[in-house]
């Protein structure tokens, strides 16, 4: 039972332009979300974070939108450049203390210069 | 500032054996946490180890046991290695349990033969 979905594998995107990854969770007790990137060879590098009590945080470039209604969560990368291209996980953790994080499967963003 | 270091980067190993990797945290983190990653999957969790106990426990067998020291690193031990054992295993640390966001390490990279 996949709890985080990310269902676009892959996305492809201009130099530039916006980067807009979407994930989707069904466990209504999640309460505190993140995203990852992750280059080859490296591990998961924290990207942002967004407790259920906001719907948006933006750090540079990178703004996390939550709609807990729907279930979905989005992030958006402004201005896209190369260096962004990477394999982007979401994560989420419930208010229940359990303290591991359920990963989405990913989606491999490639930004074209 | 030392971030997460995991040794060995590539592991080969035979059906049946054991292996041990290991963990340090970044500097002034006391909670660390054990994710494996299969191929074109996101990170799973498999516990979480703060003040030298297990905290929490993900969905797998106890072939899965770890350690952490008193100066916080840790060690993952697989024994009776499966062939689905192949993946790369995560490390990562926190400040402490509950909502502290996580920082990985590069990762071990574990073929089974």
């Amino acid at each position: 039972d996949q709890q985080v979905k990310q269902n676009s594998p892959s996305l492809s995107v201009q130099e530039g332009r916006i980067s807009i990854l979407n994930c989707d969770y069904t466990n209504s007790m999640f309460d505190y979300f993140l995203w990852y990137k992750k280059y080859p060879a490296e591990g998961p590098t924290f990207l942002i974070s967004i407790s259920s009590i906001k719907d948006k945080n933006e750090d540079g470039r990178f703004t996390v939108f939550l709609n807990k209604s729907a279930k979905h969560l989005s992030l958006h990368i402004v201005p896209s450049q190369p260096g962004d291209s990477a394999v982007y996980f979401c994560a989420a953790s419930d208010i229940s203390g359990t303290y591991k994080y359920i990963f989405g499967t990913g989606t491999r963003l490639k930004v074209l210069a | 500032d030392a971030g997460v270091t995991q040794s060995p980067t590539h592991l080969i190993k035979t059906r049946g054996q054991q292996v041990t990797l290991r963990c340090s945290p970044k500097s002034g983190h006391d909670t660390v946490s054990w994710y494996q990653q299969a191929l074109g999957q996101g990170p799973q969790f498999i516990f979480q180890y703060y003040e030298e106990e297990e905290r929490q426990r993900g969905n797998f067998p106890d072939r899965f046991s770890g350690h952490q020291f008193p100066n916080y690193s840790s060690e993952l031990n697989v024994n009776a290695l499966l062939l689905g054992d192949s993946a790369l295993y995560l490390c990562a640390s926190s400040l402490s349990p509950g909502r502290e966001t996580q920082y990985f390490g590069p990762g071990t990279r574990l073929l089974v033969l």
